[in-house]
């Protein structure tokens, strides 16, 4: 079956710490692969996103994701976090060309101690 | 331009009562489609539009409705309202289907059915 797991629901970090958020899929065929942010009472915006060529793609705000496509997973990563990258992120995965069957993780909750 | 707008904000049913959900987009994309976001489940696909007159079943679909009857508007029918839909609904647009395309998703509506 098509699925996206997110292993960490609540993640409580530290300003100026690491980040690395878990994102595992399971699709058939061909994937384009996405993280969507979504900040308290705002809606989902895209961060990144990859769909071909070099695994390792940067987004927006200094966050990056690796595809290690043997290992089913696009993680999500950031070197050093703000308080103001306080949000929930979300993984989606969709085929190659029809973007009516994403699917997306249940979502990590990212809190940021000032 | 106002990208994915959705009214209500917030609304409160109570069981059988019916309502419709609306959303517009003034980026003129043909993609459309709606979601519910609930605790632990990510976000999951209700129904999606390819184009006007054109409606498809996204993952879960039982207890809505849609019609696209222009570009620019996507409404969202609940025909007898369950405390099952209780959620967080959040419409989204894209220029076409195609997955290479960036999701534009409004600022959601929250729904309470009592």
């Amino acid at each position: 079956a098509q699925s996206v797991s997110q292993h960490n629901h609540h993640v409580i970090l530290s300003e100026a710490a690491s980040l690395e958020l878990g994102c595992n899929y399971s699709y058939g065929g061909t994937v384009n692969l996405f993280w969507y942010v979504q900040y308290p009472g705002q809606h989902l915006q895209l961060l990144l996103k990859y769909f071909s060529g070099d695994p390792l793609v940067k987004g927006i705000k200094g966050f990056e994701a690796e595809f290690i496509k043997s290992k089913f997973s696009f993680n999500l990563r950031k070197p050093s976090v703000q308080w103001s990258d306080t949000a929930e992120y979300f993984c989606a995965v969709t085929g190659y060309s029809s973007a009516s069957k994403i699917i997306f993780g249940s979502g990590t909750r990212l809190s940021i101690r000032p | 331009n106002a990208g994915v707008t959705q009214t209500p904000k917030f609304q409160v049913l109570k069981t059988g009562q019916s309502m419709t959900l609306q959303c517009a987009q003034d980026m003129n994309h043909e993609y459309m489609s709606w979601y519910r976001q609930d605790p632990g489940m990510g976000l999951r696909l209700i129904h999606y539009s390819v184009g006007a007159g054109i409606t498809d079943q996204g993952e879960v679909p039982n207890g809505y409705n849609v019609s696209r009857s222009t570009t620019e508007d996507f409404p969202l029918r609940l025909l007898s309202a369950a405390p099952s839909q209780t959620s967080v609904y959040f419409c989204a647009s894209t220029r076409t289907e195609s997955s290479y395309n960036e999701q534009f998703f409004g600022p959601g509506t929250r729904l309470t059915v009592l």
